[in-house]
């Protein structure tokens, strides 16, 4: 079964500071894609960063940025100079490119707090 | 262009009634899919429909049901509702079906259902 694992339930960081959200992930799959989706308070949750499984690079949109390491199956979110606006749930997600199952599929997410 | 509309917000329900949920995804997509959000859970995929047909469903009772209309609108139905079925119920969009080649989804805000 594919399966997406975030280890941290809850993390704060302080305004300005740089904090790095986990995510690890298993699928026998080659060719998939992956995400770093947003959810602020009450809010709809948004697509902050994706990162395809042939590409070598590591995304970066602005002040987020991934590790990608496609061997160890780990996805890890970075974000720099944190902002107020970063509170949200962050939730990791993968998607097979093509194959039979075409669903998102969801880890659990991590509570990022971002404190002034 | 508008994004995801899911009608109602919220709503409150008592065990074993039935209750239907309404999402209108972003002109010209044809893709919609539904996912349940509980604390305990995380997200988890109900189903997803494209072109009127359901692609793919997830592990959920047949209490929970769907159906997609000609002009890509959605609906989702739970009948006799459980305690355990209170949830934000997320709808999510996309052009092509499963996200297509890029797998992103356009989330609605929620429908935030409460039973009783």
């Amino acid at each position: 079964a594919q399966t997406v694992t975030q280890s941290q339930p809850e993390m704060s960081v302080q305004e300005a500071e740089t904090v790095t959200l986990s995510c690890t992930y298993d699928t026998s799959e080659n060719n998939y894609y992956l995400f770093w989706y947003k959810q602020p308070p009450s809010r709809q949750m948004i697509l902050v960063i994706r990162q395809e499984a042939y590409k070598q690079q590591n995304a970066t949109e602005n002040r987020f940025s991934v590790n990608f390491q496609k061997a160890a199956k780990s996805f890890s979110l970075k974000i720099s100079d944190s902002q107020l606006g970063d509170t949200a749930m962050y939730f990791c997600a993968f998607i097979n490119y093509g194959g039979s199952q075409g669903n998102l599929i969801f880890g659990k997410g991590t509570k990022l707090s971002v404190k002034p | 262009k508008a994004g995801v509309t899911q009608t109602p917000r919220y709503l409150i329900k008592t065990r074993g009634q039935q209750v239907t949920l309404s999402c209108s995804p972003i002109s010209g997509h044809r893709s919609v899919s539904w996912y349940q959000q509980t604390p305990g859970q995380g997200l988890q995929f109900l189903f997803e429909y494209f072109s009127e047909t359901q692609r793919n469903k997830g592990n959920f009772p047949g209490r929970f049901s769907g159906r997609q209309f000609s002009n890509s609108r959605s609906e989702m139905n739970v009948s006799t509702l459980e305690l355990g079925d209170s949830a934000l119920y997320l709808c999510a969009s996309s052009a092509l079906a499963s996200g297509g080649a890029s797998g992103e989804l356009f989330f609605g805000e929620g429908s935030r259902l409460t039973v009783l």
